[in-house]
């Protein structure tokens, strides 16, 4: 069974500070990962994907990626309160017709 | 990113009865659409796979008589919850997959139909 696994949280943080979410998959063939968003009552937004080892930044969220530890993360730095969502995990795993399989996600709560 | 829309956005039936949500994708071709449905709390459920010109593949525990799938065309899928009843009430989305390299693809997503069966 291939699956990917966040903690469910709920995050809080404050105002300003870094969020960092961890994501861990099982499949040590996985391609490509992505971290979506998810505001309540919407549907997810997808914020960044990174395929090879290292770090990706994109304005204030930088994606971490570790094949070797089969593990991803996102960074947040100065979390804004609309940063306030659900952060969605998805992994493609190989063979799987560019299929996306999600985590359960983590609620993130930027306090002001 | 890619631009996909769903319509309608919400919609309330009376249980027995048939619902269409269509899903376009505005400002690429898309070969491969997929289907989810989200309940509260709860992540999304990927429901089937739609290829254009072919038919759709269903995931494991999700009826096809069901809940039909076309995608008669590489700018829109349709989904049809056919005799409908309240459990079916849930939040569906559609994503399409858009190639951005060589080897990788990107999943954007529409923005839901919610359906409440009464």
């Amino acid at each position: 069974q291939k699956e990917v696994e966040q903690n469910s949280g709920p995050l809080s943080v404050p105002e300003g500070a870094i969020a960092s979410l961890n994501c861990t998959y099982s499949d040590r063939v996985s391609q490509s990962f992505f971290w979506y968003r998810q505001y309540s009552g919407k549907s997810p937004e997808l914020i960044m994907s990174i395929y090879s080892n290292g770090d990706k930044e994109d304005g204030r969220f930088t994606a971490q990626l570790n094949k070797a530890s089969q593990y991803v993360s996102l960074l947040i730095r100065d979390s804004q309160p609309s940063d306030s969502a659900t952060y969605l995990c998805a992994v493609t795993f190989s063979g799987s017709a560019r299929q996306l399989t999600f985590g359960s996600g983590t609620q993130l709560t930027v306090l002001p | 990113g890619a631009v996909v829309s769903q319509h309608p956005s919400w919609v309330i039936c009376k249980s027995g009865t048939s619902v269409k949500i269509e899903c376009r994708s505005l400002d690429f071709q898309a070969t491969t659409m997929f289907w989810y449905r989200q309940f509260p709390k709860q992540s999304l459920m990927l429901m089937a796979t739609s290829n254009e010109g072919s038919k759709a593949t269903y995931e494991q525990g999700v009826e096809k008589d069901k809940f039909l799938i076309n995608h008669a065309s590489l700018t829109l899928s349709t989904l049809t919850v056919t005799s409908a009843h309240p459990e079916d009430s849930s939040f569906y989305i559609c994503s399409a997959s858009v190639r951005t390299g060589v080897s990788y693809n990107e999943q954007f997503f529409g923005p839901g139909t919610r359906l409440t069966v009464l």
